[in-house]
C-alpha cells in the first residue's frame, strides 16, 4: 500500500480564496483524521470520521472550515474563505481500528498570503 | 478540556548522551501512543502502551506508562544523529477515539 496520500503537497493562495485539501486513506482503514500543525498550537485534531461519518468536529476552528468523506477512499478539507492565520501544515491520518496506531500522510503545507 | 503537556520543549544533547522526555496528562488515559516526527516530515507511530506501569523497549528506546496512567516517558540511550526530531505523546479523550497530542519535545543531537 502507498500509505496515506495527500494532495497538494504545497498550496499558496491569496486571502479570501477557497482552498481544498485532499486525502486518500489506506485501503481498509475505517478511521480518518484531519490534523493541523502550527508552531504556536502544535498538532490539533480538527475532525475525525468513522466509516465515512463525521464523529467529532469540535476541533474545526470556524464555519469557514468544512470536511467531507463521500466514500471510504477519499476525504476533503475545505477552507472558504481562507485567511492568513490558516497558514499551517495540514495532515490527514487513517487508522484501521479503534485505539490503534494512526498512519499520517505527508501533509499539505498551506500558505495564505 | 484534556491537556497533554511534555517537558522539556527542547533538548540538545551530544551524540552518545541519553535523552528523556516526559508526558503528563490532565486526565487518566486508557492508553498512550508515542510518535516521532523528523524535521519537515510527518508523525510516525513508535509504540502504544496500555497497562498501568507498563514498560516497553525498542532497541535503544524505553517507554514507560505511569502507575496512575496519567504520565509517560520515553528514554533514549546513547543518542545518535538519526534520533533527531520531535517526539510526541498522544492520548485519547475519555470515552472517545479522539487523540490529543502532547506539546512535543524537539531533540537535537550534536555530532
Amino acid at each position: 500500500d502507498a500509505g496515506v496520500i495527500q494532495s497538494p503537497r504545497h498550496e499558496v493562495t491569496e486571502m479570501g480564496q477557497e482552498v481544498t485539501l485532499r486525502c486518500k486513506p489506506i485501503s481498509g482503514h475505517d478511521y480518518l483524521f484531519w490534523y493541523r500543525q502550527t508552531m504556536m498550537r502544535g498538532l490539533e485534531l480538527l475532525i475525525y470520521f468513522n466509516n465515512n461519518v463525521p464523529i467529532d468536529d469540535s476541533g474545526m476552528p470556524e464555519d469557514r472550515f468544512s470536511a467531507k468523506m463521500p466514500n471510504a477512499s477519499f476525504s476533503t478539507l475545505k477552507i472558504q474563505p481562507s485567511e492568513p492565520r490558516d497558514s499551517a501544515v495540514y495532515f490527514c491520518a487513517s487508522s484501521g481500528q479503534e485505539n490503534t496506531e494512526a498512519f499520517f500522510g505527508q501533509g499539505t503545507r498551506l500558505t495564505v498570503v | 478540556g484534556q491537556q497533554v503537556m511534555q517537558i522539556p520543549q527542547y533538548q540538545h544533547v551530544q551524540e552518545g548522551e541519553d535523552f528523556t522526555t516526559y508526558c503528563n496528562s490532565s486526565t487518566t488515559l486508557s492508553n498512550i501512543q508515542w510518535y516521532k516526527q523528523r524535521p519537515g516530515g510527518h508523525p510516525v507511530f513508535l509504540i502504544q502502551l496500555v497497562k498501568s506501569g507498563e514498560v516497553k523497549k525498542q532497541k535503544r528506546l524505553t517507554f514507560q506508562f505511569g502507575e496512575a496512567k496519567k504520565n509517560s516517558s520515553l528514554h533514549i540511550t546513547a543518542t545518535q544523529t538519526t534520533d533527531v526530531g520531535t517526539y510526541f505523546c498522544a492520548g485519547p479523550t475519555s470515552g472517545t477515539y479522539k487523540y490529543i497530542f502532547g506539546t512535543g519535545t524537539r531533540l537535537k543531537v550534536l555530532a
